[in-house]
C-alpha cells in the first residue's frame, strides 16, 4: 500500500480563495482524521471520520471550514473563504481501528497571503 | 496549565547517549501516543500503549496510569533519532475520546 496520500503538498493561495485539500487513506482503514499543525498551537484534531460518517468535529474552528467523506477512498477539508492565519501544515491520518496506530499522510502546506 | 505536558522541550545529546523524554497529563485517558515527526515534516506514530511498557528496536516507551505519566527512551542514540518526539493522549470524556497533543520535544543527536 501507498500509504496515506495527500494533495496538494503545497498550496499558495490569496485570502478571500477557496481551498480545497483532499486525503486518500490506506485501503481498509475506517478511521480518518484531519489535523492541523502551526507553530503557535501544535498539532490540532480538527474532524475525524468513521466509516466516512463525521464523528467529531468539535476542533474545527469555525464555519468556514468544512469535511467530507464521500466514500471509503476519499476525503476533503475546505476552506471557504481563506484567511492568513489559516496558514499552516494540515495532516490526514488513517486507522484500522481509533484505539490503533494512526499512519500520516506527506501533510499539505498551505500558504495564504 | 495544558492538559498535556511534556519534558524537556529541548534536548541535546550526543551520539551513543541514553535519552528519556517525558509526558504528563492531567485527564483520564484511554490511551497514548507518541509520535516522531521528523525534520522534514513527517509525523510517523511510534507507539500507542494504555498499559505497561513496548520495545521496537533502540525505543521503549512507558506508561503508569496511576501516576499519569509517560516515558518516551531511546538508547544508544544516533544522529538520525534527531527529530521532534510529540505525546498524545486519548482523553476519556463524557461523550467519548479525544486526542490531545503535548507541544513536542526537539532532540537533536549530535555526532
Amino acid at each position: 500500500d501507498a500509504g496515506v496520500i495527500q494533495s496538494p503538498r503545497h498550496e499558495v493561495t490569496e485570502m478571500g480563495q477557496e481551498v480545497t485539500l483532499r486525503c486518500k487513506p490506506i485501503s481498509g482503514h475506517d478511521y480518518l482524521f484531519w489535523y492541523r499543525q502551526t507553530m503557535m498551537r501544535g498539532l490540532e484534531l480538527l474532524i475525524y471520520f468513521n466509516n466516512n460518517v463525521p464523528i467529531d468535529d468539535s476542533g474545527m474552528p469555525e464555519d468556514r471550514f468544512s469535511a467530507k467523506m464521500p466514500n471509503a477512498s476519499f476525503s476533503t477539508l475546505k476552506i471557504q473563504p481563506s484567511e492568513p492565519r489559516d496558514s499552516a501544515v494540515y495532516f490526514c491520518a488513517s486507522s484500522i481501528y481509533y484505539y490503533n496506530e494512526q499512519f500520516f499522510g506527506p501533510g499539505t502546506r498551505l500558504t495564504v497571503l | 496549565k495544558n492538559e498535556v505536558e511534556q519534558s524537556p522541550q529541548n534536548l541535546t545529546a550526543q551520539e551513543g547517549e541514553f535519552i528519556t523524554i517525558n509526558c504528563s497529563y492531567s485527564v483520564g485517558i484511554s490511551a497514548l501516543h507518541w509520535l516522531q515527526q521528523h525534520p522534514g515534516g513527517g509525523i510517523v506514530s511510534l507507539f500507542m500503549l494504555s498499559s505497561g511498557k513496548k520495545k521496537h528496536g533502540r525505543l521503549i516507551a512507558t506508561i503508569n496510569i496511576q501516576e499519569k505519566h509517560s516515558s518516551l527512551h531511546i538508547t544508544a542514540s544516533h544522529p538520525r533519532d534527531s527529530a521532534v518526539y510529540i505525546c498524545a493522549v486519548l482523553a476519556q470524556e463524557t461523550s467519548g475520546s479525544r486526542l490531545t497533543f503535548g507541544e513536542g520535544t526537539q532532540l537533536t543527536v549530535n555526532p
